[in-house]
């Protein structure tokens, strides 16, 4: 079974300041991804990066970087220059290889960004 | 635009009605998928398809039944042997082969008075 932790239900983070929304995981599958997502109040979910169990470089998408550290399992999410657009839901997820799109989701962490 | 549409948004019934949700996407993907989110939980997966013809139960599937006989379609029916099935519900999709990013719909929230 897989398990995803988020332990952060809400933080304030000022514009154009660095954040890092953590999260932890449990599982028991060799080979596996972990994603975030972006939930603003409007309801979507927007797929913000993604990394692989066997990727040997850190996952990088604009201002989102993943710091992947495999042996503590943990994949914390970094958004740097935070903007206001940026408050919103965030979700890790993971999933096995051998299933995709048969995510496990943490229960998220509420962003706000203020000016 | 290509994308995910799901219908009605918003959508009030009375306990014991069944209620269908819907979801087409024109992203040409192989897979869709429907979620369930509560309030301050991330999201469950109920079921999925990766291909047309065929789905699979997700981890919450009890109350629910899908079915997917088109591509682009993925219709959702909250049976009333659901026992509680107010939640936000989010359809998404991919392309079967590649990595679990996943397309989301803008959600239906379902309540039940």
């Amino acid at each position: 079974a897989q398990k995803i932790t988020q332990t952060q239900p809400g933080m304030f983070v000022q514009e154009k300041e660095a954040v890092t929304l953590d999260c932890t995981y449990d599982t028991s599958d060799p080979s596996y991804g972990l994603f975030w997502y972006k939930q603003p109040s409007s309801g979507e979910m927007i797929f913000l990066i993604y990394q692989g169990s066997y990727d040997q470089q850190n996952a990088t998408e604009g201002r989102y970087s993943l710091n992947f550290q495999k042996a503590r399992k943990s994949a914390n999410l970094v958004i740097s220059a935070s903007q206001l657009g940026d408050s919103a839901m965030y979700f890790c997820a993971m999933s096995p290889t051998d299933s995709w799109g048969k995510l496990q989701f943490g229960a998220g962490t509420q962003v706000v960004v203020t000016p | 635009d290509g994308g995910i549409t799901q219908s009605p948004k918003y959508l009030f019934r009375k306990e014991g009605q069944n209620v269908t949700l819907s979801c087409e996407q024109n992203l040409n993907h192989d897979a869709m998928y429907w979620y369930r989110q509560d309030p301050g939980q991330g999201l469950r997966l109920i079921y999925y398809s990766q291909i047309v013809n065929d789905f699979q139960k997700g981890d919450i599937a009890e109350g629910y039944s899908v079915s997917r006989e088109k591509k682009e379609s993925f219709p959702l029916t909250v049976t009333s042997a659901q026992k509680n099935p107010t939640a936000f519900y989010l359809c998404a999709s991919s392309w079967a082969s590649r990595t679990g990013e996943l397309f989301f719909g803008e959600g239906s929230r379902l309540t039940v008075l």
